[in-house]
């Protein structure tokens, strides 16, 4: 059972370049969503999915776009990389009831030069 | 909207000590969960222990437990018997119905060393 798979672990960018991080589940999870990670700012919402065909907008989701297709990717675009999008980047799925556990991906850590 | 809190940046305790983590967090809903996550220097996101608001109870998981203050509106974590392998950042965590798609809302997290 892989869980939440993210890819790449690792990038780096220059500055108004495009990159779509890769999202991939199998526990059949209906929500999906990305944070990304600031020190001292914990994780905040990016965007998230309630289902395929459906997603929303988060805290912060200025720079990127998403969509799903289906109920298991849910990639994150970035559409022209800003110095400001250096961060550590988490995918996370979980069931839509209250309290459920969120499963989170490992983590892309983007560097924008 | 809801805010969560984490006063203590960085804290230490020395292996085999207690140590307790503090959160407190803002909401005017009444059904709501809390949750510690811990991640490790690997990067990984790990549950360690979860609290429904309507349950007075406070959660307990092996060497973690939790005080819930409702009225007051903490969450601290107590971590009994520290271990080498306790080293992390904890973030409390927060959620209710009335999230985006039950999503989480974060704490700026406590980077806790455990000194042997």
């Amino acid at each position: 059972n892989a869980g939440v798979t993210q890819t790449p672990k690792f990038q780096v960018l220059k500055t108004g370049q495009s990159m779509t991080l890769q999202c991939a589940q199998d526990m059949n999870h209906e929500y999906m969503s990305w944070y990304r990670q600031d020190p001292g700012m914990g994780l905040r919402l990016i965007h998230y999915s309630v289902g395929a065909g459906i997603t929303d907008q988060g805290e912060v989701p200025n720079g990127y776009n998403v969509s799903r297709s289906t109920t298991e990717d849910f990639p994150l675009r970035l559409l022209s990389a800003a110095p400001s999008q250096t961060s550590v980047y988490f995918c996370a799925s979980s069931y839509s009831y209250l309290g459920t556990e969120a499963f989170f991906g490992q983590g892309t850590r983007l560097t924008v030069v | 909207a809801q805010t969560v809190t984490q006063s203590q940046p960085e804290m230490s305790v020395q292996e085999a000590e207690t140590v307790t983590l503090s959160c407190t967090y803002d909401t005017s809903e009444n059904n709501y969960y809390l949750f510690w996550y811990k991640q490790p220097p690997s990067r990984q996101m790990i549950l360690v222990i979860r609290q429904e608001a309507y349950k007075q109870q406070n959660a307990t998981e092996n060497r973690f437990s939790v005080n819930f203050q409702k009225a007051a509106k903490s969450f601290s974590l107590k971590i009994s018997d520290s271990q080498l392998g306790d080293t992390a950042m904890y973030f409390c965590a927060f959620t209710t119905r009335n999230n985006a798609g039950n999503m989480l809302t974060f704490g700026g997290g406590t980077r806790l060393m455990v000194k042997p």
